[in-house]
Formats: structure tokens, sequence, C-alpha cells
């Protein structure tokens, strides 16, 4: 079975500053795709980057971007330059290619402070 | 926003009865995911709708049910409402055309149930 880990119940940064937010996934497939959801207090997800696991290089979303370590399963959320806005709950999910769920992991409590 | 609307926004009920939750999907989308939120949890996937036929179950038990009807909008039945079944409840659209697009999920805000 597929499972996600993201081993940082919350995080904090300054404003202005970058963050780190880890997750590890395990899995037997070689066609998955791993994606980085906000929720923001208004419970909606919202989709932050994705990344195909048959594509080599890194996802880059504006100021987000991913270290995508296929080997070691691994697959990090960098944000930089942190605003107040991008506090939020972030979850780390992963989805094979042919099938039609999203495993998600526990998340991760970001806090932006002045 | 993302085009997604879900109803309603928050429902009390007692053990034992049964609740409906519906979810208008975003406009041109033809797949629906419904997906359980525990408090302090990621979602869990129930299942999946793609022309109104369940195209995809997760790890819950037969009293959850759905449908989508012809305008692909679709609902989430729960009967026989247990306590655990207290969480808030997703509802995701996307558009199975191309690989890349049904990829692209796009939520709504849920519904929180509440079981007494």
């Amino acid at each position: 079975a597929q499972t996600v880990t993201q081993s940082q119940p919350e995080m904090s940064v300054q404003e202005a500053e970058t963050v780190t937010l880890s997750c590890t996934y395990d899995t037997s497939e070689s066609d998955y795709y791993l994606f980085w959801y906000k929720q923001p207090p208004s419970r909606q997800m919202i989709l932050v980057i994705r990344q195909e696991a048959y594509k080599q290089q890194n996802a880059t979303e504006n100021r987000f971007s991913v270290n995508f370590q296929k080997a070691a399963k691994s697959f990090s959320l960098k944000i930089s330059d942190s605003q107040l806005g991008d506090a939020a709950m972030y979850f780390c999910a992963y989805k094979p290619g042919t099938a039609s769920k999203l495993t998600f992991g526990t998340g991760t409590r970001l806090q932006v402070t002045l | 926003e993302t085009g997604v609307t879900q109803s309603p926004t928050h429902l009390i009920k007692t053990r034992g009865q049964q609740v409906t939750l519906r979810c208008s999907s975003q406009s041109g989308h033809n797949t629906v995911s419904w997906y359980q939120q525990a408090l302090g949890q990621g979602p869990q996937f129930i299942f999946q709708y793609y022309r109104e036929e369940e195209n995809g179950r997760g790890n819950f038990p037969p009293r959850f049910s759905g449908l989508q009807f012809p305008n692909y909008s679709s609902e989430l039945n729960v009967n026989a409402l247990e306590l655990d079944d207290s969480a808030l409840y997703l509802c995701a659209s996307s558009l199975r055309f191309r690989r890349q697009d049904k990829e692209k999920l796009f939520f709504g805000s849920g519904t929180q149930l509440s079981v007494l």
C-alpha cells in the first residue's frame, strides 16, 4: 500500500525567509504523481505544485519549488520569500498514474511571523 | 475560487440518521471525487464517479454511497451515521480527457458534518 509521511507537524518561518517542508512516500509503482496542496482556514484544498515521477526536472511555480529525489522517495517543498498569506496547512499527496485516488499525508501547519 | 460548490457548509446529525451532501462540479468537468477529512488528518479517498458510474473506491463501508448526475453534480449519502463519521467532507472535480488534465483536482470548501 502507498503511504505518505510528513514528519513535521508544525513549522514556522519569518516573513521574506525561506522554509522547506518535508515529505516521504512509499510505493512500488513507476508511474505516479506527487502534489503539494495548501489548506487555509477556508478549508478549500488548493493545488500548490505538481510533479510527474518520470520527469527528472524539479517543478517550480513562482516562489514554490520542489526537491524530488525519486530514489530516496522524498518530495520536499521549498517556499521562498515567505508571505503572511502562505500560512496554512500543507499536505503532500501521491497518486498512481492509472488510479483514481490521492493519498495524503497528515499535513504540516506553517506559521509565518513578522 | 475553483467553481466547485458544496452544500450545506455545516450539518449536525444524530447517530443512526442518514445524510446527503451535495457537490456542484466546475463547469465542463466530468469526474468527481469525494474525500473524508477527520480532525487533524489528511483527506481520505471515499470514491470517484466518472460519467455517472463509480470509478474507484477507498476503504469505506457500503453505507457510504454516491451518485453523479448527467449535469456532473454529485451526492454523497451516508446511512446509519456513526460518531466517527464526524469530519469535513470534500468534493473535488476534474476533467478526464487528457492525461495531464485528469491529475488536476479542483476542491470545494467542504461540508463539516457533526454526528452527536
